[in-house]
C-alpha cells in the first residue's frame, strides 16, 4: 500500500456540529502532517505529528483538535467551526531516511462551513 | 528556510521540454531545493529533490547552479496532464518530521 487515504472527500457541516477527518497511511511512515489549503492559496501547514507525538503546531485555533492514535491514523477534530474553516484539509506522511523526507499527500477533505 | 522566487506562470507546447526557473539566493549550505505539483483538486505530489548535484528521476530533471542560488525544473517532453502549479520549496532535514514551506508556485499550462 502506497498511499495516504483521507475521510471523507468531501464535509458539509454547521457552525454549531461537531466532526472529524481521518487520515490513514501504512506505509510505516513515522511522521504524519495536517495542512490546510484556501481556493487559489498554496498549502499552510497546521500540525506536525513524529513518532506519534505532536511536534508542530502553527498556533492553530483549539477548534481544530489533532490526534494520532497510532502510526498509521491521523485525525483532526473539528468543533464549533466558521464559514472562514471552509478549506481543503490535506494529511501528509513522510519516511525516515538518508536522503530527506519526501512527503506523500493525500487526496484531501473539501470542507464547507454553513 | 530560504524563500523562493518563482515566475506566476508559463506556458508549454504538448511534447516540448518546459523549463521551470526559481531562484533561491539565500539558501544555505545544508538546505536542499525539493519540487512538488499539484494537478487541480488534488493533493500535492513529490516530484524530485537535490542538494548541489544534477538529480534526473523518472518524472524530471533538477539543474541546480554551482554558486546554488537558482535551479530549474525540466520536464523533458510536456503533457497535457503536466498542467498544474509546480512549487519550488527549500529546506533543511537535518530534522524528521520538518515543515514543508509552500509559496506561491508557478502555474504551467500545457497546450496542445
Amino acid at each position: 500500500d502506497t498511499e495516504v487515504t483521507q475521510t471523507p472527500k468531501h464535509l458539509v457541516m454547521g457552525m454549531t456540529n461537531k466532526k472529524s477527518l481521518k487520515c490513514e497511511q501504512h506505509m510505516g511512515h513515522r511522521a504524519m502532517y495536517w495542512y490546510k489549503q484556501k481556493a487559489k492559496k498554496p498549502p499552510e501547514l497546521m500540525f506536525v505529528y513524529s513518532y506519534e507525538k505532536l511536534s508542530i503546531n502553527e498556533s492553530v485555533p483549539s477548534r481544530f483538535s489533532p490526534e494520532c492514535p497510532n502510526s498509521s491514523l491521523l485525525n483532526l477534530h473539528l468543533h464549533a467551526l466558521q464559514p472562514e474553516d471552509s478549506a481543503l484539509y490535506l494529511c501528509a506522511s513522510s519516511p525516515k531516511t538518508d536522503r530527506g523526507n519526501e512527503q506523500f499527500f493525500g487526496p484531501g477533505t473539501r470542507l464547507t462551513v454553513l | 528556510d530560504a524563500k523562493t522566487t518563482q515566475p506566476t506562470s508559463m506556458d508549454c507546447a504538448e511534447g516540448r521540454a518546459a523549463n521551470l526557473p526559481c531562484n533561491h539566493s539565500t539558501i544555505s549550505g545544508n538546505e536542499y531545493v525539493y519540487w512538488y505539483r499539484q494537478i487541480h483538486s488534488q493533493g500535492p505530489q513529490y516530484i524530485i529533490h537535490g542538494l548541489k548535484n544534477n538529480e534526473t528521476n523518472e518524472m524530471a530533471s533538477l539543474i541546480i547552479t554551482e554558486d546554488r542560488k537558482s535551479s530549474t525544473l525540466i520536464l523533458p517532453h510536456a503533457t497535457l496532464r503536466d498542467t498544474a502549479v509546480y512549487y519550488c520549496i527549500v529546506r533543511s532535514h537535518m530534522e524528521y518530521g520538518n515543515k514543508l514551506v509552500f509559496g506561491a508556485g508557478t502555474i504551467l499550462r500545457v497546450k496542445s
